[in-house]
């Protein structure tokens, strides 16, 4: 079945520094989106990206959607200790499905 | 936060009994979807449902079996619970299809 790969699967950063990571799929992609859990807690949607080459942003967070739609991107810019925690992408389908990459966590030394 | 609850949040229970988790959601969102999350294997889609008495099988399904009968509940059963389902159930509900998801809080499930 599809799989959605995630790199890396952990990151240490000191507070200030920035912060990617990747998720890459062999075909094709529907709609990526993205979600953060923090420690302890549940998963929370931070955004949809549809469009081949779409790039969007959250106040320090950037997301990019590949050219290819197979390929997506979440960059944190001046990590702060707040954005500790888990994100995942995940394929969205219009079955309703999501294929959920494996995450990458991040820690940020203050 | 979505109106969702789950319940238990938190179950022990011994190899080979029966085990229901449920789900409630105050939304009226069709979807509704029930995951388990295992360290190095992120959130693996056990069932979902796209409408009452509609399921359909995620890619985690075997041991598992689900039930919807009113929109705001959709309950998940162990029929014999192994040592392997130990893990952390989530449940999540959705307007549409490719919408975003919304999840509990997690039920946190021991099976010794």
């Amino acid at each position: 079945g599809q799989q959605v790969m995630q790199i890396p699967q952990y990151q240490h950063v000191q507070e200030g520094e920035d912060f990617t990571t990747y998720c890459n799929s062999s075909t094709t992609l529907s709609n990526i989106q993205w979600y953060k859990q923090r420690p302890g807690g549940h998963p929370v949607f931070l955004i949809q990206l549809v469009k081949s080459g779409e790039v969007k942003k959250q106040k320090r967070l950037t997301f990019q959607f590949g050219e290819a739609k197979k390929n997506s991107s979440l960059h944190i810019t001046a990590t702060q200790t707040t954005d500790v925690g888990t994100y995942f992408c995940a394929d969205s389908s219009n079955t309703g499905k999501l294929i959920f990459g494996q995450g990458t966590t991040l820690q940020v030394k203050p | 936060d979505a109106g969702i609850t789950q319940s238990p949040r938190h179950k022990v229970t011994e190899t080979g009994t029966p085990v229901t988790l449920r789900c409630h959601q105050t939304e009226n969102h069709r979807y509704m979807y029930w995951y388990r999350q295992d360290p190095g294997h992120g959130l693996r889609l056990i069932h979902y449902s796209y409408g009452v008495k509609d399921t359909d099988k995620g890619e985690v399904s075997d041991g598992y079996s689900v039930s919807r009968s009113k929109t705001e509940d959709f309950l998940l059963t162990l029929e014999s619970a192994t040592s392997s389902q130990t893990s952390v159930y989530f449940c999540a509900i959705s307007g549409a299809a490719t919408s975003e998801q919304y999840f509990g809080p997690g039920t946190r499930l021991t099976v010794t």
